[in-house]
């Protein structure tokens, strides 16, 4: 079973300030299949990056994601009010087919 | 736009069964590979099962392997979820979420909120 390690576990910031979320699995992963999501409460996940590195559709080019084998990054350049939320990175392959790791909340300092 | 309808939720008691719906509208869903997801309060997201466009490939989080079968109608545009033998493990927001680029998901529904209670 892949898991997936994400830290910090929350992230105390500053609006305009830079957050940067790391996203580790047990085994080398196929950096094609990892992705991102964005969670605030009372809503569904949202797609910000897949493919390790790809933007999802209308997604702000703050967000940016980067790694490989089993190290990943997403990376909000400079935050803004509505990018305080729990951020979430899942991977395909293996079995289970899909995990999620247990997300990174960030939140306003 | 996707947009998916997620419906079926509600209390139950343990050894219960539901059968959860997913409405979809606004790409093809009849050529679509469709998942379902669940959140239990609080806590973050578990894959449930998966079904291939035609139905052919069907795949379950252990967890829920031998108790739940996921099913469509293409012809309803509607994804499916029979829940059987539920335990207060199965207490979660379950959402239908759509494959889209690179096996991600496609999140366009608030979820149906199943708790599982005595």
């Amino acid at each position: 079973e892949i898991v997936l390690t994400q830290s910090p576990g929350t992230l105390s910031l500053s609006p305009g300030e830079r957050a940067t979320l790391s996203c580790r699995a047990s085994q080398s992963i196929t950096g094609t299949y990892l992705a991102w999501y964005q969670q605030k409460p009372g809503q569904p996940p949202r797609l910000l990056i897949y493919g390790a590195s790809n933007r999802a559709t209308d997604i702000p080019d703050r967000f940016s994601g980067s790694g490989s084998g089993t190290d990943f990054t997403l990376t909000i350049s400079r935050l803004e009010p509505e990018d305080f939320a729990v951020y979430y990175c899942q991977q395909f392959g293996g079995s289970p087919l899909f995990t999620f790791g247990p997300g990174t909340l960030v939140d306003v300092k | 736009e996707v947009q998916l309808l997620e419906s079926g939720g509600g209390l139950i008691q343990p050894g219960g069964s539901l059968r959860l719906s997913c409405e979809a509208s606004g790409f093809a869903f009849s050529s679509s590979v469709m998942r379902w997801v669940r959140q239990s309060p609080g806590k973050g997201l578990e894959w449930v099962s998966s079904i291939g466009d035609s139905s052919s490939n069907t795949h379950y989080a252990e967890s829920v392997k031998g108790r739940f079968a996921i099913s469509r109608d293409n012809s309803k545009n509607t994804l499916y979820l029979q829940m059987n033998s539920l335990s207060a493990d199965d207490t979660a927001v379950y959402y239908c979420a759509k494959e889209t680029y690179s096996k991600a998901f496609d999140f366009s529904g608030q979820g149906t909120l199943v708790t599982v209670s005595s």
